[in-house]
């Protein structure tokens, strides 16, 4: 079965402290993984994907097959990152896709 | 290029009645998949489609369907609404695997 896990239901920091949220993942094949951001008010939005390897606003995520987690990090937090953040497998089945999402961990940057 | 659009925004309907919601994808986007989110449960998986054919469903109930039209459109219906139906449904198109899925904003239906 596919099972995506954000431990932190909240996580607050102080703005320029460095933030890290963590997503831990249980699939039997090639995992696809993503970050979403819900901004107050605001769609869910693709953050970062895996398979891109990029650093969007700061931010940067890297796949541990080992220890099967795709941690969201970014050095100096901002105020504009608080908001709400999901992990999400992409779980295929001969070419059938579905999304399988985490809790979400609410982010609070302090000034 | 315009984003995925979900219609209506808002809906209030009683319990036993259905109700039919809408998504029109990124043009060029042929999967198109539907989430439920609420409080408790979070985000949960509808049903994905691609080119009119379902290929995925989630764990929910029959009372939940959805289906696609030939120009990617989809939309998805509940019967005999339940209270428990109340939530956030979320409409996300994809160009394929790899691609990351881009999400509408949803429809927020209340079931009273």
């Amino acid at each position: 079965a596919q099972r995506v896990t954000q431990p932190e239901k909240l996580l607050s920091v102080f703005k320029g402290a460095p933030v890290e949220l963590k997503c831990n993942y249980s699939y039997s094949g090639s995992p696809e993984l993503f970050w979403y951001v819900q901004y107050s008010r605001q769609r869910l939005q693709l953050l970062l994907r895996h398979i891109s390897r990029e650093s969007i606003k700061g931010f940067t995520a890297d796949l541990n097959k080992g220890e099967t987690s795709f941690h969201l990090k970014k050095p100096f937090a901002q105020e504009e990152d608080s908001a709400m953040y999901y992990c999400a497998l992409s779980a295929s089945f001969q070419g059938a896709q579905k999304l399988v999402f985490g809790q979400g961990t609410r982010l609070t940057i302090n000034p | 290029k315009a984003g995925v659009t979900q219609t209506p925004r808002y809906l209030i309907k009683t319990r036993g009645q259905q109700v039919t919601l809408s998504c029109s994808p990124i043009s060029g986007h042929r999967s198109v998949s539907w989430y439920q989110q609420t409080p408790g449960q979070g985000l949960q998986f509808l049903f994905e489609y691609f080119s009119e054919t379902q290929r995925n469903k989630g764990n929910f109930p029959g009372r939940f369907s959805g289906r696609q039209f030939s120009n990617s459109r989809s939309e998805m219906n509940v019967s005999t609404l339940e209270l428990g139906d109340s939530a956030l449904y979320l409409c996300a198109s994809s160009l394929g695997t790899g691609a990351g899925y881009t999400f509408g904003s949803g429809t927020r239906l209340t079931v009273v």
